[in-house]
């Protein structure tokens, strides 16, 4: 296992539902990140925390709400989703929000949470 | 444009064989450069990290990057049915405060 958690692993929710995803990661690390993965599309970076504070949002509607209380937990909140949101949401890691020469920067991911909207 | 083009495939070859897996891409600025395995159910994990250009071998698995053709490739040599599963190339600039940007992945299935 990487160190990253996911629950639920599956979630199905109707439009007017709200829900929440959560993630833990027990690597000690400072940035954590929210993807979407669709079929035949790249992985597409959603929400980027690093040491708490939101450094990217990726022109994500405000249906999706990223929460990060700490270094360890990352929440994604859910209201109101629209069926092409159904996807796999995956949450990684990483020391820092950075790339180095060395490589050092490496994300883990967590095995996902594969929401279907309805 | 797509920052970076990848064949979703699916490949499909016989165990033993030699795989090649490609993306291309239009930043110029890209220097690192990175090939993810997602088995199915699974988050991807990284398998070969890159910096500019050149060839980075790791066991059964080569990198290559050219960067005046702005293309990266995976060899899998000796291919093993453990080796199913999709492959995503991912890069980025650099730097702080840098995003990766992946492919849409390729497809491989290892027949025994």
């Amino acid at each position: 296992e990487t160190g990253v958690t996911q629950t639920p692993r599956h979630l199905v929710m109707g439009m007017t539902n709200k829900k929440s995803l959560k993630c833990e990661q027990h690597l000690g690390h400072n940035a954590m990140y929210w993807y979407k993965q669709s079929a035949k599309k790249p992985l597409e970076l959603m929400f980027v925390y690093n040491f708490k504070e939101q450094t990217e949002n990726n022109s994500v509607p405000s249906r999706f709400s990223p929460e990060c209380p700490n270094s360890s937990h990352l929440f994604l909140h859910l209201h109101t989703l629209q069926p092409e949101d159904s996807a796999l949401y995956l949450c990684a890691s990483s020391h820092e929000y950075r790339v180095l020469a060395g490589g050092g920067e490496t994300q883990y991911f967590g095995p996902g949470t594969r929401l279907l909207v309805l | 444009q797509k920052e970076v083009e990848q064949d979703p495939g699916p490949l499909s070859v016989p165990e033993g064989a030699i795989v090649s897996l490609n993306c291309t891409y239009s930043n110029s600025a890209f220097q690192y450069f990175m090939w993810y395995r997602q088995y199915s159910r699974k988050g991807p994990e990284l398998l070969m990290y890159t910096y500019s250009s050149g060839n980075k071998e790791d066991g059964r698995f080569t990198a290559q990057v050219d960067k005046s053709s702005k293309y990266i490739s995976l060899f899998i040599r000796d291919s093993q049915p453990s080796d199913s599963a999709t492959y995503l190339c991912a890069m980025s600039e650099g730097g702080t405060g840098n995003q990766f940007y992946f492919g849409t992945g390729t497809s491989l299935t290892v027949i025994p």
